[in-house]
């Protein structure tokens, strides 16, 4: 069974703090994403990879980095967390190049008090 | 500009009552992909279907059919016979053939089936 599988389901954080966010997929899969969801504002993205150590920033970057080392895991990061990153945020992969639909992990809500 | 439109913010019905789910895009591309995805409850979006542009035919998977209009820019998703199961968030996303790797999302439309 493929799946795109995310560290933490939960996670409460402090203003301030430095947050780690992993994914990790099994389909052997170019193309990695991180995105944010807000009500009423759908999926937003923040960060894209399309290879090892490639990235390409999303529609929302500010406020993140992300870092690829190897190709089945995509790391999402909050230098300095702050209450407006409250949120949803999931991670996706796919094939590069191609139409293919991207898979999904279960999303991981981050609260940052 | 590329964008998706899910009008509908949120939508209750009750079982077996029949519900369309409406989305509209813009895109500059004549040759584009449309998708959409189901969100349950567990939060793991999973894709429903994919349709390029150049196919216009009406698409039919059990009691879940899709009607891709390129006159009027939509594609709408009808759930037949609703159940509870079919509780969800639903998006609608579009990608462009110069950028086919990523996907424009609609901001979403919440189902609400009741028994």
């Amino acid at each position: 069974d493929v799946k795109v599988t995310q560290s933490s389901r939960y996670l409460v954080k402090r203003t301030g703090e430095k947050v780690f966010l992993e994914c990790v997929q099994d389909m052997d899969h170019e193309n990695m994403f991180w995105y944010r969801q807000d009500p009423g504002l759908g999926l937003r993205l923040i960060y894209f990879s399309y290879d090892v150590k490639m990235k390409e920033k999303g529609d929302i970057p500010e406020g993140y980095s992300v870092s690829r080392e190897k190709k089945e895991r995509f790391s999402l990061i909050l230098e300095s967390a702050s209450t407006n990153q409250t949120s949803m945020y999931l991670c996706a992969s796919s094939n590069r190049g191609g139409v293919d639909e991207q898979f999904f992990g279960p999303g991981t809500r981050l609260t940052v008090l | 500009a590329q964008k998706v439109t899910q009008a509908q913010t949120e939508i209750s019905v009750v079982e077996k009552e029949d519900v369309t789910l409406d989305c509209v895009y813009e895109t500059r591309d004549t040759t584009y992909y449309l998708f959409w995805y189901k969100q349950p409850p567990s939060g793991e979006l999973v894709f429903l279907i994919r349709r390029n542009s150049f196919d216009e035919q009406n698409e039919i998977s059990g009691r879940y059919s899709w009607n891709f209009q390129k006159s009027t820019s939509s594609f709408n998703f009808t759930i037949t016979a609703s159940q509870v199961v079919d509780s969800a968030v639903y998006f609608c996303a579009l990608s462009e053939a110069y950028n086919t790797d990523k996907l424009i999302f609609g901001t979403g439309t919440r189902l609400q089936v009741f028994p």
